[in-house]
């Protein structure tokens, strides 16, 4: 079963707007990372957010993680057309990680149109 | 520098027979975990590799199987197949095992079962 599920499924904006993606989980978690999707192909690391951090930047993407509420949030500012991909977020399984395994969200779709 | 490489790209099969894909990791890294993602899903966990060990398995059954070799690359082998394995098969290199690094995706192999 999926542990992230995001939010909304697709999401269609303007160049120059900002695009916000949410992620909710359900067990623990060590840490959340965000990955990109371009056109089916192979995924690419964005960001990774500890347990016992709240917030994280990198150039124009804000993270942000609230275990309490088992979500987190991917906000890209001023967008552009070349962000047009799938973004998923990705969770181990905290005290119960064994290994390796990382569950995938089923992802946002995002559009930005120029 | 050398990032993550799959072979073959594309890869045609009939129910019932079987497939070898193939990963190198990128260029200092000593793990390997192998996804499938099918059309319009999240990457789905299938196994781990780590020091030529299966470190961490998922809900994948048995057809499903995997060699580390002590170069570091890796194998995915699936029999029997069946038409449900058609997806994309991605592979992700990383150091030291675990969940607690970013991952590093090659372009993924897509298999059509026909």
């Amino acid at each position: 079963s999926q542990q992230g599920e995001e939010d909304p499924q697709a999401l269609s904006i303007q160049e120059g707007e900002n695009a916000t993606m949410n992620c909710s989980y359900k067990t623990s978690i060590n840490n959340l990372q965000w990955y990109r999707q371009n056109s089916g192909r192979g995924l690419v690391h964005l960001i990774l957010i500890r347990s016992n951090e709240r917030e994280k930047h990198s150039g124009r993407l804000r993270v942000t993680l609230d275990t309490s509420k088992k979500s987190s949030s991917l906000l890209i500012t001023a967008s552009r057309a070349a962000d047009t991909a799938s973004y998923f977020c990705a969770t181990d399984e905290g005290i119960y990680n064994q290994g390796g395994k990382l569950i995938f969200g089923q992802g946002t779709e995002l559009s930005v149109k120029p | 520098d050398a990032g993550v490489t799959q072979s073959p790209t594309h890869l045609i099969k009939t129910r019932g027979q079987q497939v070898t894909l193939r990963c190198s990791p990128k260029s200092g890294h000593d793990t390997v975990s192998w996804y499938q993602q099918a059309l319009g899903q999240g990457p789905q966990f299938i196994f781990q590799y780590y020091e030529e060990e299966e470190r961490q398995r998922g809900n994948f059954p048995d057809r499903f199987s995997g060699h580390q070799f002590p170069n570091y690359s890796s194998e995915l082998n699936v029999n029997a197949l069946l038409l449900g394995d058609s997806a994309l098969y991605l592979c992700a290199s990383s150091l030291g095992g675990g969940a607690n690094e970013k991952l590093f995706f090659g372009s993924g192999t897509q298999l059509s079962v026909l």
